[in-house]
């Protein structure tokens, strides 16, 4: 089965820190993905990556970053916590070919105060 | 960019009674993917359809695609509590490997 480790489920930072969120995956998969979950707005893409060192824009990438090293691991980092990144986010993968399943991680719950 | 709509946003059911979601897209969908978030899960990828007018069932599940591959349905027959949930349905992204979920058809089922 294909595991998906998301580093924290939930976390509570204050406004203006920097925030990393870690994800890693044990299936060799080259795609990974960040989201956010929020209620009435589904899945909102942040960025995502096809291969190391890889990474492309998503729907909402205003406020993050992020940095793929290693082919397992994905880490989306909030540059400075604001109050609206409050939210649900999940990280996922899958093979590179086409638009595979994907597969999610358990979520981190962030709270920004 | 590529959009996909989902309809209901809820749907109250009682036990027992059948259930379902339509997705829809503006264009032509190369494949579409169902998921099922359970509450204070993760999404949990159920299905993919690929051809025109495909139909596969899963026990109590059937999912369709659509002649023109613009829209896509889940109906759940007999619903039991089990199948309390958010479903999703995603298709083909912008890029070539991104999906863009439809916003979810959140079920209740009253015992």
């Amino acid at each position: 089965d294909v595991k998906v480790t998301q580093s924290s489920r939930y976390l509570v930072k204050r406004t203006g820190e920097k925030v990393f969120l870690e994800c890693v995956q044990d299936m060799d998969h080259e795609n990974m993905f960040w989201y956010r979950q929020d209620p009435g707005l589904g899945l909102r893409l942040i960025y995502f990556s096809y291969d190391v060192k890889m990474k492309e824009k998503g729907d909402i990438p205003e406020g993050y970053s992020v940095s793929r090293e290693k082919k397992e691991r994905f880490s989306l980092i909030l540059e400075s916590a604001s109050t609206n990144q409050t939210s649900m986010y999940l990280c996922a993968s899958s093979f590179r070919a086409g638009q595979q399943p994907q597969h999610f991680g358990d979520g981190t719950r962030l709270s920004i105060l | 960019g590529q959009q996909v709509m989902q309809i209901p946003q809820y749907q109250h059911v009682q036990e027992g009674e059948d259930f379902t979601t339509y997705c829809n897209s503006s264009t032509t969908l190369s494949n579409i993917q169902w998921y099922k978030q359970r509450p204070g899960g993760h999404p949990v990828f159920l299905i993919q359809l690929v051809k025109s007018g495909e139909v596969k069932k899963q026990k109590r599940l059937t999912f369709q695609f659509g002649e023109a591959k613009k829209n896509s349905s889940l109906h759940i027959t007999a619903t039991q509590t089990t199948d309390v949930g958010t479903y999703f349905c995603a298709g083909p992204g912008a890029g070539s490997y991104q999906l863009t979920f439809g916003k979810g058809t959140k079920l209740s089922v009253i015992p």
